[in-house]
């Protein structure tokens, strides 16, 4: 039944170290979206994808990447991990107005 | 600039009291508000989406109102499992597809 699915659900990388989050969907949604929500603070988005349309948010880090091979997935790239970084983060997809999301990885950087 | 404020930041209910969480927002053209429960360590769970002043949506325990200036969360008799983070988020006419996010409301419903 799930819907977006992100994988793993906790990531623990070290300082420096590149890492990669897997965000998938089952619902055929050509909206696909990256946010970082960090301890009791809102979701922020970092980008989204309309279909293969990258948009980035003026205020992402230029250390935050995406890919979207296809419309099932969609990867957020993280290539020198600082640990201002640790954080959830969360992906959700539309094909409208409303946002659906994943579980989150919880991502720790050591 | 686009800015939603909730209030309060904490609450704590006893269960069936009644009460209300408010979402202020301000945005040049709404293309839609929306509400959604967070769980500890997991993703936003979808709510209602309210897209004009006077609007309500209902769900079980739930009902959400829009004015112009604000959004409201009523919950009617809370059970302990209604208690979550509430998150409130704006879409603005300009904005493409991005959700503006308030910081949410903690609820705590005791037995």
């Amino acid at each position: 039944d799930a819907m977006v699915i992100q994988n793993p659900r906790y990531q623990v990388t070290q300082f420096g170290k590149p890492v990669t989050l897997s965000c998938s969907q089952t619902l055929n949604h050509n909206v696909m979206y990256w946010y970082q929500q960090k301890s009791s603070q809102a979701p922020k988005l970092l980008f989204h994808y309309y279909d293969k349309d990258f948009n980035n948010e003026a205020d992402t880090p230029d250390n935050f990447q995406s890919r979207r091979p296809n419309t099932s997935f969609c990867f957020l790239d993280i290539r020198s991990p600082g640990l201002g970084d640790a954080a959830m983060y969360l992906c959700a997809t539309s094909s409208a107005d409303t946002q659906y999301f994943g579980p989150g990885t919880r991502l720790t950087v050591l | 600039e686009d800015q939603v404020t909730q209030s309060p930041e904490a609450l704590r209910l006893q269960e069936g009291e009644s009460s209300s969480l408010n979402c202020s927002y301000t945005v040049s053209g709404l293309r839609g508000l929306f509400w959604y429960r967070q769980d500890p360590g997991k993703g936003p769970e979808f709510l209602f989406t309210l897209y004009s002043a006077g609007e309500e949506k209902e769900k079980e325990r739930l009902k959400a109102t829009l004015t112009k200036k604000e959004s409201f969360l009523h919950i009617t008799a809370p059970k302990p499992e209604d208690s979550a983070t509430y998150l409130c988020a704006v879409q603005a006419l300009d904005s493409g597809y991005a959700l503006n996010f308030g910081k949410g409301t903690s609820l705590l419903v005791t037995p």
